[in-house]
Formats: C-alpha cells, structure tokens, sequence
C-alpha cells in the first residue's frame, strides 16, 4: 500500500457530463501528478500540482482541469464529458521524482 | 513526441525462469527510470528504478540492466514466479522545468508465468 487513496472507485456518467475525482496524496508528499490509462495502455501524463499551482501539462484539453489543496490532496475535473474519457484515472503523489500511485478511479462515460 | 518502446507485449515464462523485458527511450533529458507493476484493478506500484550514472541496479529477484549508449533499459526477474503474473511497465522520467517530473510509460508487458 502505497498511502494514496482515490475516490470514488467507481463511476459512471453520461456524454456531456461533468466529473470530479479525489486523491489524498502519501504523508509527506507536496506533489500531485494525475494520469489517463486507456484499457490496455500505459498511464498518460495529464497534469502535475506543486505547492497548489499546476506545474506540468500533457496533451489534454482545457476540459481538463485540477487542484490542489493546502494539504496536498487534489482533485480532476473533466467537463463536456467524452465518450473516449472511458478510462482508469490514477493520481500519484511523490517527493522530488518517485512516485506512488493510488488505485484509481474507474470512469465509465455512456 | 518523447516516446519509450516496450517489448514484447506480453510473454509467458516457466516458473523458475527468467523473465526479461526490454525497453528503449529517444529522449537524452530522461534521467530516471522506474519500472512498475500492476496488477488487474489496482494501480501501478514501483518496483525498482535506476539513474542514468549506473549500468545496474539489483533488488532481490529485480535487476534493471542499462545501456546508456544504446538508450536502452531492461528489467530481469530471476527465478520467475506464478505471483509475479501481471503487467509491467518501463516508464521514464526528467526535469521538464521548476521542479516538474512527468513520468513517459511504456504500453506494458503482460508476463504470464506458468507453474
């Protein structure tokens, strides 16, 4: 167990949709990245929150946004939900460049 | 596009054997490289990593061998057990600017090991 807890587990919504997801980060961690794992690939970089800015973008759209907290934990919102959002969601806490993931949040997008 | 190639897809290993997989990077900024294990409905949990300035890193039944030269780094599990049937993952890192460290993966290796 790593300490990084995601919720909810599970979720499904419908196409246009909006979704926040939750992550507590590890005890000592001041870093939060977020990752996209379609079925059957690797995790893709979404964005990464130090010291509650955004500090690090991947290739995703502006519907993609996130916080982060005074006490590290954070949050992804998507908006205008798509069907190709259908994904494992994966938040990772990390000191410096090791990180440590949670264990995801399903999203199913219908 | 920074990308790392991960081969093969999946293999199939006898207990007891070795399991190798390999992965190669184009970036020549990547200065960290772990390797993840994950298993169905869970995330990724790091297994081991290896920095750019060594050519090996050995933790119990995990080596990671690397080339720098070659841009290339490959994760060996000695004596190869049913429990380590899951899907790994190379990834790589490095300092995209004020502190920012994004993790680049690999598309996985399903490692299947056969009693």
């Amino acid at each position: 167990e790593t300490g990084v807890t995601q919720s909810p587990t599970h979720l499904i919504k419908t196409r246009g949709q909006q979704v926040t997801l939750r992550c507590s980060s590890q005890s000592g961690h001041n870093t939060v990245s977020w990752y996209q794992q379609a079925l059957g690939q690797g995790p893709q970089f979404i964005f990464q929150y130090y010291r509650e800015e955004e500090n690090g973008r991947g290739n995703f759209p502006p519907r993609f946004s996130g916080l982060q907290f005074p006490n590290y934990s954070s949050e992804l919102n998507v908006n205008a939900l798509e069907l190709d959002d259908s994904a494992l969601y994966l938040c990772a806490s990390s000191f410096i460049n090791e990180q440590f993931f949670g264990p995801g949040t399903r999203l199913t997008v219908l | 596009q920074q990308q790392v190639k991960q081969s093969p897809q999946s293999l199939i290993v006898q207990k007891g054997g070795i399991s190798i997989i390999n992965c190669a990077y184009e970036n020549t900024a990547f200065d960290y490289f772990p390797w993840y294990q994950q298993f169905p409905g869970k995330g990724p949990a790091l297994l081991i990593a290896i920095r750019p300035d060594v050519s090996e890193k050995k933790e119990g039944r995990f080596t990671i061998s690397f080339n720098k030269s070659a841009k290339q780094f490959s994760l060996h599990i000695m004596d190869s057990q049913p429990g380590d049937s899951a899907t790994y993952f190379c990834a790589a890192s490095n300092e995209a600017g004020a502190g920012s460290y994004q993790l680049t993966f690999g598309k996985g290796t399903k490692l299947s090991v056969i009693p």
